[in-house]
């Protein structure tokens, strides 16, 4: 069966400070992968998504930035965090037409 | 005009009662429609699936699609207190999916 493993749960870092969110799938070949953020009491916002190694698009201009080292290997990644960087951080997989499983989450607070 | 549009809420029901969430998508192009269920704090999980025009039923979830309205919703049943959550819809369409902002449904016992 497929897994999907997210880390660590929560986060606090100070404003300035590097972010990185490591995210793996097991069980399944060449999915795509997605980060998502949440804001309290709001949708998930799609941040990048993946089609395969070394494929990233990007949906909203930011400071943050992703990367696909392996198949099954999906991270976020942040030079300098902003205090509008805190939320609640969502990576999933899926197989189209399929729906996304989600990890369980980071949910980071910059301060 | 957003993407993908819910109800806004929140939405009450007593124990018992049939809850309604409604959704409207703008993309004709979408191909698959999902409702997740969201407890506070947690991630979504996938509650339905729909992919063609009519209605799906499983157990106490009923998912409608009408693409011509370009619009989805879900019917949940025989409410219970654990079925208080938040749900978002989902719209596929270009391998990615697109969600609302979600209804908050608390149903009271």
């Amino acid at each position: 069966s497929q897994t999907i493993h997210q880390w660590p749960a929560t986060l606090v870092q100070p404003v300035g400070s590097p972010l990185s969110l490591e995210c793996t799938v097991e069980g399944t070949s060449n999915p795509n992968l997605y980060w998502y953020r949440q804001a309290a009491g709001r949708g998930l916002q799609l941040l990048f998504y993946s089609v395969g190694i070394g494929q990233i698009s990007s949906e909203v201009p930011q400071n943050l930035s992703a990367s696909r080292p392996q198949d099954r290997q999906f991270i976020l990644s942040s030079k300098k965090l902003l205090l509008s960087d805190s939320g609640f951080y969502l990576c999933a997989w899926s197989i189209p037409p399929d729906a996304n499983t989600f990890g369980s989450g980071t949910r980071l607070t910059v301060v | 005009q957003k993407e993908v549009e819910q109800n806004s809420g929140p939405l009450s029901v007593p124990e018992g009662a049939i809850a309604s969430l409604n959704c409207t998508y703008s993309d004709r192009g979408s191909q698959s429609f999902f409702w997740y269920r969201q407890y506070s704090g947690k991630s979504p999980e996938l509650i339905m699936f729909i992919y063609s025009n009519g209605d799906k039923e499983d157990g106490r979830f009923t998912a409608q699609l009408n693409k011509a309205s370009q619009y989805v919703s879900l019917l949940i049943r025989d409410s219970q207190p654990s079925d208080s959550a938040t749900y978002l819809c989902a719209v596929n369409g270009a391998g990615k999916s697109t969600f609302g902002d979600g209804t908050t449904l608390t149903v009271k016992p």
